[in-house]
C-alpha cells in the first residue's frame, strides 16, 4: 500500500459525458501528479500540482482539467469524453522539498471506460 | 527532448534463470533514472533509482541496475527470477526544473515479463 488513494477504481460512462477522478496523496506529501496509461500511448504525464499550485503540464488535453485543494487532495476532471479517453489514470505523490526528480508513490489507478 | 526506450515489449524467462531488461535514455543533462514495476491491477512501485555515485545500484526484491553513461543505458538485472516477478517493468528518466521544484518522470513503454515454471 503506497498510501495514495484514488477513487473510483472503475468507471464506465458514455461519450460526451464528464467524470471526476479523485486522489488523496500520502500524508505529508505536497506534490500530486496525474498520469494516463493507455495501450497506444503508454504512461503519459498529464499535470503536476504542488501545494495547490500548478507546477508542470504535460500532454493534457484542453478537455481535461485538474486542481489541488487546500487539504491537498486533487481532482482530475475529464469532459466531452471520447472513446480514446479510455485508459487507466494514475495519481502519484512525492514528499515536500524535492528539487530533484524523486521517488513517486503511485495509487492503484482509476480505470475509465468510455462506451 | 527527453525520452526512454525499452526495446523489448515482452520477455519470457524460466524460473531460476537470470534476467536483464534493457533501457536506453535520451537526456541532455545528468539523468535521474528509475525502474518501476507494475503488477496486474496494481499501481507502480519503485524498484530502484540512480541519482549519482556508484553506477551499480541495488533495489528491492533482489534487483539491480547498472548506469552506463557511454551507452546511455540503465539495464535492470536479477540473477534468479521468481514466479512472483511476473509483471510489467518500466524504466523512467526524471526531469527537473531546479528553479521551480517541478519534476516529472518520463516513462518507457514497458517490458512485460512472463515467468515459466
Amino acid at each position: 500500500d503506497s498510501g495514495v488513494t484514488q477513487t473510483p477504481k472503475h468507471l464506465i460512462t458514455a461519450t460526451g459525458q464528464r467524470v471526476t477522478l479523485r486522489c488523496s496523496p500520502r500524508s505529508g506529501d505536497l506534490s500530486v501528479y496525474w498520469y494516463q496509461q493507455s495501450l497506444d500511448q503508454g504512461l503519459q504525464f498529464l499535470i503536476q500540482y504542488y501545494n495547490g499550485e500548478e507546477r508542470a503540464k504535460g500532454n493534457i488535453l484542453e478537455r481535461f482539467s485538474a486542481q489541488q485543494f487546500p487539504d491537498l487532495h486533487s481532482e482530475l476532471n475529464l469532459s466531452s469524453l471520447e472513446l480514446g479517453d479510455s485508459a487507466l489514470y494514475f495519481c502519484a505523490s512525492s514528499p515536500p522539498g524535492y528539487y530533484l526528480p524523486g521517488e513517486l508513490f503511485f495509487g492503484e489507478g482509476s480505470r475509465l471506460t468510455v462506451l | 527532448a527527453q525520452s526512454v526506450t525499452q526495446p523489448d515489449i515482452h520477455i519470457t524467462v524460466s524460473e531460476g534463470a537470470s534476467l536483464e531488461l534493457r533501457c536506453n535514455y535520451s537526456y541532455g543533462a545528468t539523468p535521474y533514472l528509475f525502474w518501476y514495476v507494475q503488477s496486474p491491477g496494481q499501481g507502480l512501485q519503485l524498484l530502484l533509482k540512480y541519482f549519482s555515485g556508484d553506477t551499480l545500484v541495488q533495489g528491492i526484491k533482489g534487483f539491480e541496475a547498472e548506469f552506463k553513461r557511454s551507452q546511455s543505458s540503465f539495464n535492470l538485472r536479477k540473477p534468479s527470477v521468481h514466479w512472483s516477478d511476473a509483471a510489467e517493468y518500466f524504466c523512467a528518466v526524471g526531469v527537473s526544473d531546479y528553479g521551480g521544484a517541478t519534476n516529472k518522470l518520463i516513462f518507457g513503454t514497458g517490458t512485460l515479463l512472463a515467468v515459466q515454471p
